[in-house]
């Protein structure tokens, strides 16, 4: 069973503060994605990955960057969280050749203030 | 631009009616769509995908390439399929989703 972890389910930072958002998945795939959720919105892509030290810009990268060190890691940072960041962040990860079969994690609620 | 359209935010039945969520797309090429699925306090999951034409829990969706639809149908809605759902298509490498439709399915 794909087991998809997100560090936090909820978090509350300051405005202006450095924020990690932590993604561990542990059936060795390849790709992983960083999701925000908002009403309405539906699912936006931030940033994804297809290998170790490869990124992608989503459809919103704007504030945000990405660290994946290891193929099982993959970190959300807002370099300066700002109020329009509060939302519902998901994680997925999927395999290469399943691109798109994603398996999300529980999500992590961050609230900027 | 590849494009998803959830036209209805919020869709309300009572148990036992049909169901009908609608989804259509916008794509170039030959498109691969799917249904994700996310209940009360769960995980987002994949509910079914059209090149595999199976029905998941009782929902069926036919690609329509002519309407350039992927309606989620039901023929008896259940209290536990209350859910958001949401439409997608395969892009590239990436999928990209629709706004979701919230289905509230009352006794």
């Amino acid at each position: 069973d794909v087991k998809v972890t997100q560090s936090s389910r909820y978090l509350v930072k300051r405005t202006g503060e450095k924020v990690f958002l932590e993604c561990v998945q542990d059936m060795d795939h390849e790709n992983m994605f960083w999701y925000r959720q908002d009403p309405g919105l539906g699912l936006r892509l931030i940033y994804f990955s297809y290998d170790v030290k490869m990124k992608e810009k989503g459809d919103i990268p704007e504030g945000y960057s990405v660290s994946r060190e290891k193929k099982e890691r993959f970190s959300l940072i807002l370099e300066s969280a700002s109020t329009n960041q509060t939302s519902m962040y998901l994680c997925a990860s999927s395999t290469q050749q399943g691109a798109y079969e994603q398996y999300f994690g529980p999500g992590t609620r961050l609230t900027v203030t | 631009a590849q494009r998803v359209t959830q036209p209805e935010k919020l869709l309300s039945v009572f148990k036992g009616a049909p169901v009908e969520l609608k989804c259509n797309y916008s794509y170039s090429g030959s498109p691969e769509l799917f249904w994700y699925v996310q209940y009360s306090r769960q995980r987002l999951q994949l509910l079914l995908r059209h090149i595999s034409r199976e029905s998941i829990k009782g929902f069926t969706a036919d690609l329509n390439k002519g309407e350039t639809s992927f309606h989620l149908k039901k023929p008896f809605a259940q209290e536990e399929d209350s859910a958001m759902y949401y439409c997608a298509l395969k892009g590239y490498s990436t999928l990209t989703f629709g706004k979701g439709t919230m289905l509230l399915v009352s006794p």
